[in-house]
């Protein structure tokens, strides 16, 4: 079975500190992507990568920044946290776009609820 | 650019009921469509997708769904609700091949409570 993996399920942080959520897949899916869930918005895109040092823009990227070193794992970064950035956070991945019958699916990691007080 | 409605934000059924949940889309073409479940304190888990063919596609879990062109709807069923199908469940729309890297866009997702 394909996992995903999120490091931390619970942080608390202050405004202003830097923070790391980690994610790691053990399927070699190529694209791997960072969601933000918050009631009543459903999932928003913060920021995907469809292989190792590429990256593109979700629809709410600002105050992120990400990082995909290894094909494996796929970092984001809040640099400087902010209270409208406590949120639940979810990291998928899914096999890239010539995957065949598969294409699309995402995997999810279980989420990093995020508290920035 | 594709967009995906849920109009339920909760419902509430009875243990043995039947269930259907709405989805409609916003696609010049025929999209990818998905169903999620997320558990509480969980991350999301696929229940079915859609790319082609049959209009009517099985799950897990006992869950059907179905896709009607004419009404750009993918809704969800379930003959007889368990009290272990509480949760919230998502839609999701994708594009097929649209040129860029095939982002999926999901629905603020619909909360489903059963009364035993």
């Amino acid at each position: 079975d394909v996992k995903v993996t999120q490091s931390s399920r619970y942080l608390v942080k202050r405004t202003g500190e830097k923070v790391f959520l980690e994610c790691v897949q053990d399927m070699d899916h190529e694209n791997m992507f960072w969601y933000r869930q918050d009631p009543g918005l459903g999932l928003r895109l913060i920021y995907f990568s469809y292989d190792v040092k590429m990256k593109e823009k979700g629809d709410i990227p600002e105050g992120y920044s990400v990082s995909r070193e290894k094909k494996e794992r796929f970092s984001l970064i809040l640099e400087s946290a902010s209270t409208n950035q406590t949120s639940m956070y979810l990291c998928a991945s899914r096999v890239g776009l010539a995957g065949g019958p598969r294409t699309g699916e995402l995997f999810f990691g279980e989420g990093s609820r995020l508290t920035v007080l | 650019a594709q967009s995906v409605t849920q109009p339920d934000i909760h419902i509430t059924v009875s243990e043995g009921a039947s269930l259907e949940l709405r989805c409609n889309y916003s696609y010049g073409a025929t999209p990818y469509l998905f169903w999620y479940v997320q558990s509480p304190g969980q991350g999301l888990q696929l229940l079915l997708k859609y790319f082609s063919g049959d209009t009517l596609v099985q799950g897990i879990k006992g869950f059907e769904a179905e896709f009607k062109r004419s009404q750009s709807s993918f809704n969800l069923r379930k003959p007889s609700v368990h009290w272990s199908d509480a949760a919230e469940y998502f839609c999701a729309v994708g594009a097929p091949f649209s040129g860029g890297y095939n982002k999926l866009i999901f629905g603020a997702g619909t909360r489903l409570a059963v009364h035993p």
